[in-house]
């Protein structure tokens, strides 16, 4: 089963608009830790943003913010005032406590930026 | 701000030969891993390296594959005898807990590997 569902293979979004990157997430482990990386088309792993599942408040790093909803068990991205730059793939990913996998992925959600 | 590093960015290669990736992990961290990206699909575990022994590897990484981490800064990925299917980008990470907890892995760039 999978453990981290994105089920928008790809968005579009204005310039200056703000986006949504939708991400739920399956496990029974009541501590883990929910990542969004990007993935720009050179390839690497960027961070972006973490949430701990006993975190109260939303994680919050610039214009990037997580809405973590725990009891329906998703972690969208919000991206505000959306750049050319940011244009690329993201990913959600989840670590778990008592999980043998250190990071699981999700498939994936292509953003473009349209000027 | 320290990084991970990974040699080399691109690798070509005929079907049958032996490769070696190489990656410095954060100089603190105890705790190493690799995972694969095949084009245009997600980035998959492979393998986690805790205190010079594997602690957790996937189904993926099968006898072809190895690791070890020789010279006390180095982690490398051995590829015995490559296949058309290991074609990918390997991502090495690098962490200061391990897998009882949740904190952030740090990814290096990424090598680029084609298997022809």
């Amino acid at each position: 089963a999978q453990k981290i569902t994105q089920t928008q293979p790809g968005m579009f979004v204005q310039e200056k608009e703000a986006v949504t990157l939708d991400c739920t997430y399956d496990t029974s482990d009541p501590s883990y830790g929910l990542f969004w990386y990007k993935q720009p088309s050179s390839g690497e792993m960027i961070f972006l943003i973490y949430q701990g599942s006993y975190d109260q408040q939303n994680a919050t790093e610039g214009r990037y913010s997580l809405n973590f909803q725990k009891a329906r068990k998703s972690a969208n991205l919000v991206i505000s005032a959306s750049q050319l730059g940011d244009s690329a793939m993201y990913f959600c990913a989840m670590r778990e406590r008592s999980g043998n996998t250190p990071l699981v992925f999700g498939k994936g959600t292509r953003l473009s930026v349209i000027a | 701000e320290p990084e991970v590093t990974q040699t080399p960015s691109h690798q070509v290669t005929q079907m049958g030969q032996e490769v070696i990736l190489r990656c410095v992990p954060i100089s603190n961290h105890l705790y190493f891993y690799w995972y694969r990206q095949i084009l245009g699909q997600k980035v998959e575990f492979l393998v986690s390296f805790y205190n010079n022994e594997i602690s957790e590897k996937s189904e993926i990484f099968d006898d072809q594959f190895s690791v070890e981490r020789p010279d006390g800064s180095n982690f490398t990925l051995k590829i015995r005898s490559t296949k058309l299917e290991d074609s990918a980008m390997y991502f090495c990470a690098s962490s200061e807990t391990g897998l009882d907890d949740t904190g952030e892995l740090f990814f290096g760039e990424g090598s680029r590997l084609t298997v022809l």
